[in-house]
């Protein structure tokens, strides 16, 4: 098994681009989520899914869109991308609700600056 | 709004030097309570997690953490840490199930 796959690895873009940071898991997992991580905020939960069809909102979901068409894929679009969206991006998947005995599995990331 | 706290932005130790690494969370009914490490250029990974049970539990690498209840806290012990150890550590808790909040996290570093 890959796990969870994240994709690009690092990407660069300009104020008012968009783009979509594409993640996918081979687990079967039911639960997807995305993070962004920033210096000294620890990671915020951005969207999540907990099955496919079905997406919610996490604390920081302004300016970020998602989708779950299948269980494997997990995409975050930016759909106008502003510098305060630089950081480094997580998804992460479980078999079930992080709430149940099922861990978090978590991609490599991936690092977007946008100037 | 549900909200975890981590005490220690940076931590120094030398090896073999003890180390506790606190959390504390906001009330927000049953939860579940996790910490999660991350080494340098690696991805997040699960050391440990209370769901319910003895509050004592132990996680991978001789991590062990405590829950107590009263004073809403979840704190990361290990009696003697190894250059190895270094990397940043995230407490995280899970209020209703679906969505899991994460510490600003700490940062350790063990000087050999």
């Amino acid at each position: 098994n890959a796990g969870v796959t994240q994709t690009p690895k690092f990407q660069v873009l300009k104020t008012g681009q968009s783009m979509t940071l594409q993640c996918a898991q081979d687990m079967n997992h039911e639960y997807m989520s995305w993070y962004r991580q920033d210096p000294g905020m620890g990671l915020r939960l951005i969207h999540y899914s907990v099955g496919a069809g079905i997406t919610d909102q996490g604390e920081v979901p302004n300016g970020y869109n998602v989708s779950r068409s299948t269980t494997e894929d997990f995409p975050l679009r930016l759909l106008s991308a502003a510098p305060s969206q630089t950081s480094v991006y997580f998804c992460a998947s479980s078999y079930s609700v992080p709430g149940t005995n099922s861990p978090l599995h978590f991609g490599n990331g991936t690092r977007l600056t946008v100037t | 709004a549900q909200s975890v706290s981590q005490h220690n932005h940076h931590v120094i130790l030398s090896e073999a030097a003890s180390l506790e690494l606190g959390c504390n969370y906001s009330y927000g009914g049953t939860v579940n309570l996790f910490w999660y490490v991350q080494y340098p250029g690696q991805h997040l990974q699960l050391l440990l997690k209370y769901f319910s049970g003895d509050p004592l539990v132990k996680g991978i690498k001789g991590f062990e953490a405590e829950f107590i209840k009263s004073k809403f806290s979840f704190n990361l012990r290990k009696p003697s840490v190894q250059w190895s150890d270094t990397a940043e550590y995230f407490c995280a808790v899970t209020y209703n199930n679906n969505d899991m909040r994460f510490g600003a996290g700490t940062r350790l570093t063990v000087k050999p």
